[in-house]
């Protein structure tokens, strides 16, 4: 077994500021992924990452830059946040393609803008 | 390009009721299908997974069968309990070359005491 740690678990930020979120894994999977889940909505992929130094875009990457300092980290940059902006960030891992897509997901990192 | 349709939320039912959530897809591939499920508070997880056309996977009592021909995996439980309170998340993964699952809207179920 294995576990994703994110961090923070709650992230309060001002109207424009750059904030970073931070993501761990222990599965020692290849790939990694960023969501972002609004409420009462569904998820939305922002940023994954095949490989350590990979990067690959989603639906939702514009505002946003991640980077995959190593294997078992992953961390996602809000370049500029937005006023009353309310989200989970979830982190997800896998470790491979088709069978072996199933992703395994962190407990979340809620953020509130003020 | 692949697509996830579920039954859209919220159901709110009674405990010992039976469950049906729909959910349909669309691919030109030969996908595995999946059920997750997301508590208050945490990240989804799966509930179960399964790889080929006419079989069926379960799990906590849930169950779904991969029919190809409907393009369906609809989930169902025969009686919920109040614990079965959740986010309810079909997901197929992605063409061959894809490292990504195809997740639906998701469909919030309540269970009423």
């Amino acid at each position: 077994g294995g576990i994703i740690t994110q961090t923070p678990k709650f992230l309060i930020g001002q109207e424009g500021q750059k904030l970073t979120l931070k993501c761990q894994q222990n599965f020692n999977h290849d790939t990694m992924y960023w969501y972002r889940q609004d409420s009462g909505k569904g998820l939305r992929l922002i940023y994954y990452s095949i490989t350590e130094n990979d990067l690959q875009k989603g639906d939702l990457s514009e505002g946003y830059d991640a980077s995959r300092e190593k294997k078992s980290s992953f961390s996602l940059t809000v370049t500029s946040a937005q006023k009353n902006e309310m989200a989970v960030f979830l982190c997800a891992s896998s470790r491979g393609q088709g069978y072996y897509a199933e992703q395994f997901f962190g407990p979340g990192t809620r953020l509130t803008v003020l | 390009g692949d697509s996830v349709t579920q039954t859209e939320g919220p159901v709110t039912l009674s405990e010992g009721t039976s469950l049906t959530v729909n959910c349909s897809y669309e691919t030109k591939q030969y996908p595995t299908l999946f059920w997750y499920v997301q508590y208050p508070g945490e990240g989804p997880q799966l509930l179960f997974k399964v790889p080929k056309a006419n079989e069926k996977g379960s799990s906590r009592g849930f169950e779904a069968t991969y029919n190809k021909e409907a393009t369906s995996f609809h989930l169902q439980k025969a009686s919920v309990q109040e614990s079965d309170s959740a986010v309810y998340y079909c997901a197929l993964s992605g063409p061959s070359g894809s490292w990504q699952l195809i997740f639906g809207s998701g469909t919030q179920l309540t269970v009423m005491p």
